[in-house]
């Protein structure tokens, strides 16, 4: 079965530094990857995906993230972080064979230090 | 704003109710998702539609019941409530019946007393 772990529950950074929030998932066939990012007292937004080809793909807010297929991660980046970046950001595996249904991660919560 | 509308936004009720959740998708999406959002479970689906038939399922319980209608709305049944019950439900849609980028809802939070 498909799954998704964050393995950091809660980061803190100071702003404009980087950023790099982990997301390692369990899948048998090439997976289709998300990041989204929940704001409080907001839906998801996405932040990007991947599908297939280049492995590194850029989202917007300045976001990017790299699928690598050896480690089993869909790392999320951000060179210089901003005090609105702070919300809460989930990874999410699709299967590809179970309709769109998507697997979340717990979530990691971001807070930014001025 | 991403175009799904979800009513109402908090819903405060008993134990052993019934309630309904309504969700408009984005205009020209066939699919529509239902997920559960708690503190202990995480973001869970719960179900799919995709232009009114069942798509997919998740860990739903026998309790709660989906369906979508003809004008692609979709309505999220709950009954014989329990407290655990509480949580957000988001509702999501997609243009698709297959994985591809899901609009959420702002979602309706419901507390169960």
């Amino acid at each position: 079965a498909q799954s998704v772990t964050q393995p950091d529950i809660h980061i803190t950074v100071s702003e404009g530094a980087s950023l790099e929030l982990r997301c390692n998932y369990s899948y048998g066939a090439t997976p289709y990857l998300f990041w989204y990012v929940q704001s409080p007292g907001q839906g998801l937004q996405l932040l990007l995906k991947y599908f297939s080809g280049d492995t590194l793909v850029q989202g917007i807010k300045g976001f990017e993230a790299e699928f690598k297929r050896s480690q089993s991660s869909f790392n999320l980046r951000k060179p210089s972080v901003h005090w609105s970046d702070a919300a809460e950001y989930f990874c999410a595996v699709g299967a590809g064979n179970q309709g769109g249904k998507l697997i979340f991660g717990q979530g990691t919560e971001l807070s930014v230090k001025p | 704003d991403s175009g799904v509308t979800q009513t109402p936004k908090h819903l405060i009720t008993a134990t052993g109710q019934r309630v309904t959740l309504r969700c408009s998708p984005r205009s020209g999406d066939l699919s529509v998702y239902w997920y559960q959002q708690s503190l202990d479970q995480g973001l869970q689906f719960l179900i799919q539609y995709y232009n009114g038939e069942e798509r997919a399922k998740g860990n739903i319980l026998e309790r709660f019941s989906a369906q979508q209608f003809p004008d692609l709305h979709s309505e999220l049944n709950l009954s014989s409530l329990e407290l655990g019950d509480s949580a957000l439900y988001f509702c999501a849609s997609s243009p698709y019946a297959g994985v591809d980028t899901q609009y959420f809802g702002p979602g309706t939070r419901l507390t169960v007393l």
